[in-house]
Parts: C-alpha cells; structure tokens; sequence
C-alpha cells in the first residue's frame, strides 16, 4: 500500500491555460475527495466521488472545475482557463465506506498539487 | 465566515512547555478530528472523538470533546520539537455527511 499518489507534486501555469490533475487514491477505497487549501487556511471541500458516482459538489466548484473519476479508481481535476485566484495547494483524500452507517470514516490524504497561476 | 475557528493561530513555545489548541464553533458536530500536516504534505489523521465529553489520549497529546459537542481542544504536554506543524481540527456537521469541515488551522512551532 503505497498510499495516496497526487500528480504533478507542482504546476506553474499561465493564466488562462487549462490544468489538470491526477489521484491515485488507496486501491480498496471507494471514496474519493477534493479538496483546495489557500495559505494560512484548513482544507475547503470541493467535491467527492462513490465509486464513480460525483455526488456532492460544493458552491466554490465554478463551471470552470470538473472531476471525473471514470472507473472507480484513480480521478482527475481540471480547471479550465485558470485564473490567479485557482492558485493553492489541491488535496486528494480516500476512504472506505461500508455499509454500515458511522459518523465519520478515516481519510487519507496524498501530498497535493501546488498550483501557481501567474 | 469560518463555521470552526481555531486558536491561537500560531503558537511558538520552548521545549517541555505544556500547550493546549482550542477549537469552537456555534454548531454542533456528529464528530470532530485532529490532523497534524507537514509542509508540503497533506494532512494526516490523529483522533476522532465522537461523544461529547469524550477524552482521548496519544502519548503526550490529550483530546476532548465538549459536552455539547460543539468544541474541542488538543493539549500537549512536555512538547518536543518534533510536536512542530499544523494542526487542523475538522468536524462532520451531521451523521451521514459526506465532507469534512475544517478550522483554519494552528502553526506550532517548538524551539529546542
């Protein structure tokens, strides 16, 4: 169990450019996060996957942001035509849910993408 | 709006000194955890407290849960430099909530 993998560990981009990020979560967890943390503040939600089924996104996932995760495994971020606002580090974190109900679950984080948009 | 605050923001002590993180809310929370998160590296998993009023022990570090369930505090005792990070506490609002909400965070700094 290598853990969460994040990739690229940093990206420069250009303002406007398209970026896209890749997690390979935990091989036997179903769930799958987003998160976005900016300087000097805890993670912010941003979107979370079932299987391959997105099933919350949150009000700052702008129509600029989309994620996929089409087989259940690893997923992707993009964000399309970046702005200097994007820039900060982004979180990816599985768990495993089973079927039982609890009121909370493990997650484990991978090392995240820093974006730099200039 | 920050719906867990955190305090203080930064702390900065000697070795051996005891501290203690504290973090609140108006809102009550089905479950709260500690991450502590290097620089550059996501945020690892300490504790989960689920009962109000529960305490939780890991060697040197202390966690409570408020009765009400709406505040926290992490206490370290004799704390070393390698107690150095951030420490973020973060809560799921209800049970079955799907997201961690999390508090801005504390930067502990230990000085040898």
């Amino acid at each position: 169990d290598t853990g969460v993998s994040q990739d690229p560990r940093h990206k420069i981009t250009k303002r406007g450019q398209n970026v896209t990020f890749r997690c390979d979560p935990i091989s036997e967890h179903n769930r799958l996060y987003w998160y976005r943390q900016t300087l000097g503040q805890g993670p912010e939600f941003l979107t979370y996957f079932q299987n391959e089924a997105q099933l919350e996104k949150s009000r700052l996932l702008s129509d600029r942001f989309s994620a996929e995760r089409p087989k259940g495994s690893f997923s992707t971020l993009e964000i399309q035509r970046t702005e200097q606002g994007d820039s900060a580090m982004y979180l990816c974190a599985s768990s495993f849910r089973g079927t039982h109900l609890r009121g909370y679950e493990k997650l484990f984080f991978g090392s995240g993408t820093q974006l730099s948009v200039l | 709006t920050q719906l867990l605050e955190q305090s203080p923001q930064f702390l900065s002590i000697q070795e051996g000194e005891n501290l203690t993180v504290y973090c609140n809310s108006s809102s009550v929370f089905s479950s709260l955890q500690w991450y502590r998160q290097e620089p550059g590296e996501g945020p690892v998993l300490l504790v989960t407290v689920v009962t109000g009023g529960e305490v939780k022990k890991l060697k040197r570090l202390t966690f409570q849960f408020g009765d009400a369930r709406k505040d926290s505090s992490l206490h370290i005792t004799a704390a070393q430099p390698g107690d150095t990070g951030l420490y973020l506490c973060a809560g799921v609002l209800y049970q079955g909530a799907q997201k961690l909400v999390f508090g801005q965070g504390t930067r502990l700094t230990i000085n040898p």
